[in-house]
């Protein structure tokens, strides 16, 4: 069956380091998705992808955050300078469609910002 | 803005109890509602969906929904608990005309032998 992957699954940086996470979507999906989970709050969305532009965002997804399709597989989220307040498992999604279409989820990478 | 109510964070069953786990939304606008369940180390898996088609939706596992208009609600529930339902539940609804998720704080489901 196929799965939404990404890698890492534990990230440890500094603070006011860049990191990027990456994620392999479902190979015939159209829309791409990032969450975040802050250890004991809700699952937040940050943005979502389609067409090689992004389609909606959150307040979260402010000037710090950027996410790239570079090529036909991978997409990935780029934090540019970390701050503590980032530490949280970061979902990757992705769909065949939007709206009524389910959501497919990946196994998270944790991000611990030191 | 769209916001989920999850009623219990902590939910516990005995074996073979019915599972109810309780999920109320705001829109006045039905909108597209999903639950989906966590096990430890693991990602997010659709179990169900409400696309404005039943009213009664079935899952995975044996989990069934209901869709309430009237009372803004979507319960999830299971008529037998079985050990391997421990786990994290989540509900989620997307407005028509966007693709978000907004999710419920989670339900932490346990399961007594």
């Amino acid at each position: 069956e196929p799965e939404v992957t990404q890698t890492p699954s534990h990230q440890v940086t500094q603070m006011g380091q860049e990191v990027i996470l990456r994620c392999v979507p479902i190979s015939n999906h159209l829309y791409f998705y990032w969450y975040r989970q802050i250890l004991g709050q809700k699952v937040e969305f940050l943005v979502s992808f389609y067409n090689n532009e992004i389609s909606e965002k959150s307040e979260i997804f402010d000037d710090q955050f950027s996410v790239e399709r570079p090529d036909g597989s991978n997409f990935t989220l780029k934090i540019r300078s970390t701050k503590l307040e980032d530490s949280a498992m970061y979902f990757c999604a992705s769909s065949d469609s939007g709206g009524r279409f389910e959501q497919y989820f990946g196994p998270g990478t944790r991000l611990t910002v030191t | 803005a769209q916001s989920v109510t999850q009623l219990g964070s902590h939910v516990s069953v005995s074996e073979g109890a019915l599972v109810l786990l309780r999920c109320n939304y705001s829109s006045s606008v039905p909108p597209y509602l999903f639950w989906y369940v966590q096990y430890p180390n693991q990602g997010l898996q659709l179990l169900l969906k409400y696309t404005s088609a039943a009213t009664l939706v079935k899952g995975i596992n044996g989990f069934e929904a209901e869709f309430k208009k009237s009372e803004t609600s979507f319960h999830l529930t299971k008529p037998s608990a079985h050990m391997s339902d421990a786990a994290e539940y989540f509900c989620a609804v997307s407005d028509r005309g966007t693709n978000k998720l907004v999710f419920g704080a989670g339900t932490i489901l346990r399961v007594k032998s």
